[in-house]
């Protein structure tokens, strides 16, 4: 079982630059997140999906953009990149439906220089 | 605005012991679940326990209990017989169903150590 599969597992941006990062799962979920981790700042929500076609912004989405073209994907851009972004990021997914468990994909840590 | 807070950045239990997490939130919906989620130094994050909103009773999971004071906005994690492998960060987070949608929503955590 695949789960949430998010790539890569490392970067270093250098300011301005645009990446992807991506996630996939393997489910079927329809839920889908985007959030960002900072030393003692917890998980932030950048974006989420409830389905293929279907976004919403979270807390911070400056800086960031998704899309959802399938169920399975949902990809996360970084246009521009700033220091300010250098985190870690978490995609996770669910199935929906009060109380179901989110699954979490390993992280990216992001750096940007 | 809904908000998770967990006011204890940092705790440390011996092993064996038992330790209280402590969390609190604010949300002006009535359906909505409370989770307790792990993370240990390999990221990975590892759902705990959850509690239904509705439920009275307290949710257990092996050593794992929690304390849901719905009136009072408060979810605390109680871990008894302390191990080793406890060590890690908490979050308490809350999942929101409004008009369909859900968020899902974290405290800022907390970085429990257990000490042999």
């Amino acid at each position: 079982n695949a789960g949430v599969t998010q790539t890569p597992k490392f970067r270093i941006l250098k300011i301005g630059q645009s990446m992807t990062l991506q996630c996939a799962q393997d489910m079927n979920h329809n839920y889908m997140y985007w959030y960002r981790q900072d030393p003692g700042m917890g998980l932030k929500l950048i974006y989420y999906s409830v389905g293929a076609g279907i976004t919403d912004k979270g807390e911070v989405p400056n800086g960031y953009n998704v899309s959802r073209s399938t169920t399975e994907d949902f990809p996360l851009r970084l246009e521009l990149a700033a220091p300010s972004q250098t985190s870690v990021y978490f995609c996770a997914s669910t199935r929906g439906g009060v109380g179901t468990e989110a699954f979490f994909g390993q992280g990216t840590r992001l750096t940007v220089v | 605005a809904q908000t998770v807070t967990q006011s204890q950045p940092e705790m440390s239990v011996q092993e064996a012991e038992t330790v209280t997490l402590s969390c609190t939130y604010d949300t002006s919906e009535s359906n909505y679940y409370l989770f307790w989620y792990k993370q240990p130094p390999s990221r990975q994050m590892i759902l705990v326990i959850r509690q239904e909103a509705y439920k009275q009773q307290n949710a257990t999971e092996n050593r794992f209990s929690v304390n849901f004071q719905k009136a009072a906005k408060s979810f605390s994690l109680k871990i008894s017989d302390s191990q080793l492998g406890d060590t890690a960060m908490y979050f308490c987070a809350f999942i929101l169903t409004q008009g369909g949608s859900e968020k899902l929503v974290f405290g800022k955590g907390t970085k429990l150590t257990v000490n042999p």
